[in-house]
Order: C-alpha cells, then sequence, then structure tokens
C-alpha cells in the first residue's frame, strides 16, 4: 500500500538553527500538508501545497516556515531559526484531490529544539 | 471554521471491555477520519468515513453527516488499543481540523 514517508524520525536541534523536515509523499497525489503537534495537544494545520505553491496558511505558518517541493518527490518544510517552542511532532500528509478525498499521514518528525 | 469536539477525553477500560468515543462538529463535514495515535506519536489511520459505517476487526465507525457527528466502536479492548484517539474532519477545499483526543487507557 502506497504511503507517506517522513525523514528523520526524530531531529534535535539547538535555538537558532535551521532544520529541514523532509517528506516524500505518494506518488500520484497532488495537494500536500504540514501539520504540527506540541506535546500533549491537538494535531494543528500549518500550511497547504499545490502546484507548487502554497494554497492556504494557518497563523503558526510565519515567516520562519517555508515549504518547498525541490524536485517530484520530495517535500520539504524549513525553519529558518528554530525556537524552543518549535519542538514538536510535525507530520506531512498528502490526498489526491482537495476535496472529498482521505488524507494520507507520514509517521511523523519529532523535533527537539534545545 | 469547523469546531471538532471529541468525548470523552479520558477514559479507561479493563482489558475486554467496550468503549464507544464521540465527535461532533459544528458545521457540515465532506471528509470525516478517525486515528490512533500510538505511544512513538504516530498517526495510524483507521477510517474514512463521511458517511455510513465501516468495521475493521474490532473497531468500527458510524458517521451521521446530517447530525454531524461520528462514532467510533472498540470492542473487546486490548491493552495494545491504549493511546490518543483523534477525528478530524473537513469541508470543500479546507484543510482537516481535528479535535483535541480522547485518550483511553486500557489496563490488564
Amino acid at each position: 500500500e502506497p504511503e507517506v514517508t517522513q525523514t528523520p524520525s526524530h531531529q534535535v536541534t539547538q535555538m537558532g538553527q535551521e532544520v529541514i523536515l523532509r517528506c516524500v509523499p505518494i506518488s500520484n497525489h497532488l495537494y500536500f500538508y504540514w501539520y504540527r503537534q506540541i506535546l500533549g495537544q491537538k494535531v494543528e494545520f500549518l500550511v497547504s501545497f499545490y502546484n507548487n505553491e502554497i494554497s492556504e496558511k494557518s497563523e503558526i505558518f510565519d515567516d520562519q516556515f517555508s515549504v518547498e517541493r525541490p524536485d517530484g518527490s520530495n517535500f520539504t518544510l524549513k525553519i529558518r531559526s528554530t525556537k524552543l517552542e518549535d519542538s514538536a511532532m510535525y507530520f506531512c500528509a498528502s490526498t489526491s484531490l482537495q476535496a472529498n478525498t482521505e488524507a494520507f499521514f507520514g509517521q511523523g518528525t519529532r523535533l527537539t529544539v534545545v | 471554521g469547523i469546531q471538532v469536539e471529541q468525548s470523552p477525553p479520558d477514559l479507561i477500560l479493563q482489558e475486554g471491555a467496550n468503549s464507544t468515543l464521540r465527535c461532533n462538529f459544528s458545521d457540515s463535514v465532506n471528509n470525516l477520519q478517525w486515528f490512533h495515535q500510538n505511544p512513538w506519536g504516530q498517526l495510524i489511520n483507521l477510517f474514512y468515513i463521511p458517511s455510513g459505517t465501516k468495521q475493521n476487526g474490532r473497531l468500527s465507525a458510524t458517521t451521521v453527516a446530517t447530525e454531524r457527528y461520528s462514532l467510533l466502536y472498540i470492542s473487546s479492548s486490548q491493552t495494545t488499543d491504549s493511546g490518543v484517539y483523534f477525528c478530524a474532519g473537513n469541508s470543500g477545499n479546507t484543510p482537516l481540523v481535528f479535535g483535541k483526543g480522547t485518550r483511553l487507557s486500557v489496563i490488564a
């Protein structure tokens, strides 16, 4: 069964450093998403991406965040200057269509900022 | 946007017991999914169920779209069922909105 894969599974970084979280969505999917879950809280939407551009973003997705699809398979989330409060689980998801379709989630990257 | 409420927030069960988890939506949804978050933090997709009823082993789910709620049934619970159960939904082209989850603890 096709799946969304994320790397790394766990990333520890020092405050102020840049991190890149990587995702390989399902190959024939067109819409890509990043979600964030701070420990013990609910999963929150960050950004959606379609046709090589951001289609929607939340208030959380400020200037320190960026997304990119550098090639035909990878979808990345970059955090430019990490803060302690960026520590969270980050999930990538993809869908074949934007509406009325199931979202498939990766296993997540646990980011710890020290 | 859509608000998602899950109940109960916490649930403790004896192994072998049955349970029902509920998800209410503030508005109509086109998509509805249930997830299980395991102790390692991974989101396991349980059901994609915008309407109707589905079953998968000891788990089943029912969504009544017209009344804006969904139920997840767990029968003969096992310790491996422990974790947090999330429902999430969206309408139109909006991203999925998650509830706060139900934390289930199954004790032997």
